[in-house]
């Protein structure tokens, strides 16, 4: 299928961690990318590459994946960190780009 | 640095036509891939289509398909997103973005901050 899902939701304690979860057949050959979009502002790119942080991204975001499902972990979350976070990566014909519907993540 | 800012949206009728561009700066604009992702209201993203740098490759997500035109001009280092047949689904905030490389259009490093769209009568 041509479709990411991700959760709508997740709630963290401050300073713990929380993983957020991306599923979709295209992962099976392409990597996931996350953006943080806080809200009234544009997207940020966050991991990429798998697990590739690009320059100003705290180290406490990292990625990972396995098999259809690519992951997106905070480790020792922080208030900042409360956005919606988006994955995407390339469709089969790797032509197109496909994003998942986004999940809300709550810093309790 | 690098810089987007996009311009052009606006409020149109249904059937109507719009042209965005995108301004960038900081960065040798002929030599990476280009995006539009558009975000309808408290809606997610989308990504709508791209170019590739070098051989004018074009891209588009199905539903704009034949409707919008998506072009780019080196010397003015400026993309366009010329806008057909407006829909009132196609209201969004649309966003121009920086692919990582010259043919990467899923890693998306920089973003404009985006410009209003709204189809309506």
């Amino acid at each position: 299928s041509s479709e990411l899902t991700q959760d709508p939701a997740v709630s963290v304690a401050l300073g713990q961690t929380v993983r957020i979860t991306c599923q979709g057949d295209s992962l099976r050959t392409s990597y996931a990318t996350w953006y943080q979009q806080k809200p009234g502002q544009a997207p940020v790119l966050v991991i990429y590459s798998q697990n590739n942080r690009p320059s100003g991204i705290p180290d406490r975001f990292s990625g990972s994946s396995s098999g259809t499902t690519a992951s997106l972990t905070i480790t020792g979350a922080q208030a900042e960190d409360e956005a919606d976070y988006y994955c995407n990566s390339r469709d089969s014909s790797g032509h197109h780009v496909i994003f998942g519907g986004g999940t809300k993540l709550t810093v309790l | 640095e690098v810089h987007l800012v996009e311009s052009g949206g606006g409020l149109v009728q249904p059937g109507g036509s719009l042209r965005l561009s995108c301004e960038v700066s900081g960065f040798t604009f002929n030599n990476y891939a280009m995006s539009w992702v558009r975000q309808a209201p408290g809606k997610g993203l989308e990504w709508v289509s791209g170019t590739r740098a070098g051989y004018g490759f074009t891209y588009y997500v199905d539903s704009v398909k034949g409707r919008f035109t998506i072009s780019r001009d080196n010397s003015q280092n400026t993309l366009y997103l010329q806008m057909n047949s407006l829909r009132v689904e196609d209201t969004a905030v649309y966003y121009c973005a920086k692919g990582s490389s010259g043919v990467e259009l899923a890693i998306l490093d920089s973003w404009g901050q985006g410009t209003h769209v709204t189809v309506s009568s």
